[in-house]
């Protein structure tokens, strides 16, 4: 069965530290791996995604993330926060045989000024 | 140009009531997902439309739950007998073929059951 899990609720990271949130993931195919996230009343947006290639993603905001197949995981980095980085994050798994997507129950980051 | 749009924004309802959830998708995508949030949960795969037909619709709930999208664009998912159970925000997505292309997310409905 598809899993994702984030392991931390929340994240918190002074402005300007590099800021990574973590996702790891169960497929028993290859994965599609997503990040998204979330504003406070306001819909999910896109940041990033893996489907295939080089194992570093680069997204939207100056976020990136790395595809660790041995470990399963695709955690979400940012060299340098910003407070306006303040938001719940989600990941997100589709085994590419299926058209289910699967998400994580999210992480809240929250960066200090 | 625009977005995911789904109506109403927020809906109240007694319990046994029937509730109708409307989702536009963009233009010319062909993929169309139903997403149901609770609160503190991230997003639970409900339906996948490819087109016309529903290619999964294995994260329905229950047969109180249905979904249907006649034209291959608007989707409405149509719940019946609602439950206290059944209050979430139901979020939409749409996406260019559904062959791994990114999601975009409508705003949601926020549907509670009194």
């Amino acid at each position: 069965a598809q899993s994702v899990a984030q392991p931390e609720d929340q994240v918190n990271v002074a402005e300007g530290n590099p800021l990574t949130v973590k996702c790891t993931y169960s497929v028993s195919g290859n994965p599609y791996l997503f990040w998204y996230v979330q504003y406070p009343n306001r819909g999910l947006q896109f940041l990033l995604k893996y489907i295939t290639g080089d194992n570093l993603v680069k997204g939207s905001y100056g976020f990136e993330a790395e595809f660790n197949k041995s470990q399963t995981s695709f955690h979400l980095k940012k060299p340098s926060a910003l407070v306006s980085d303040s938001a719940l994050y989600f990941c997100a798994v589709r085994d590419k045989r299926t058209y289910k997507y699967i998400f994580g129950t999210g992480t809240r980051l929250k960066v200090l000024a | 140009g625009a977005g995911v749009s789904q109506t109403p924004s927020n809906k109240v309802t007694e319990k046994g009531k029937y509730v109708e959830l409307r989702c536009d998708p963009i233009s010319g995508h062909t993929a169309l997902y139903w997403y149901r949030q609770s609160l503190g949960q991230g997003p639970e795969f409900l339906i996948y439309f490819q087109g016309t037909g529903a290619a999964d619709d294995s994260g329905l709930p229950n047969d109180r739950f249905f979904a249907v999208r006649p034209e291959g664009s608007v989707s409405t998912l149509k719940i019946q007998r609602t439950e206290r159970g059944d209050s979430a925000v139901y979020l939409c997505a749409s996406s260019l073929t559904g062959s791994g292309d990114t999601q975009y997310f409508g705003p949601g409905t926020r549907l509670t059951v009194l």
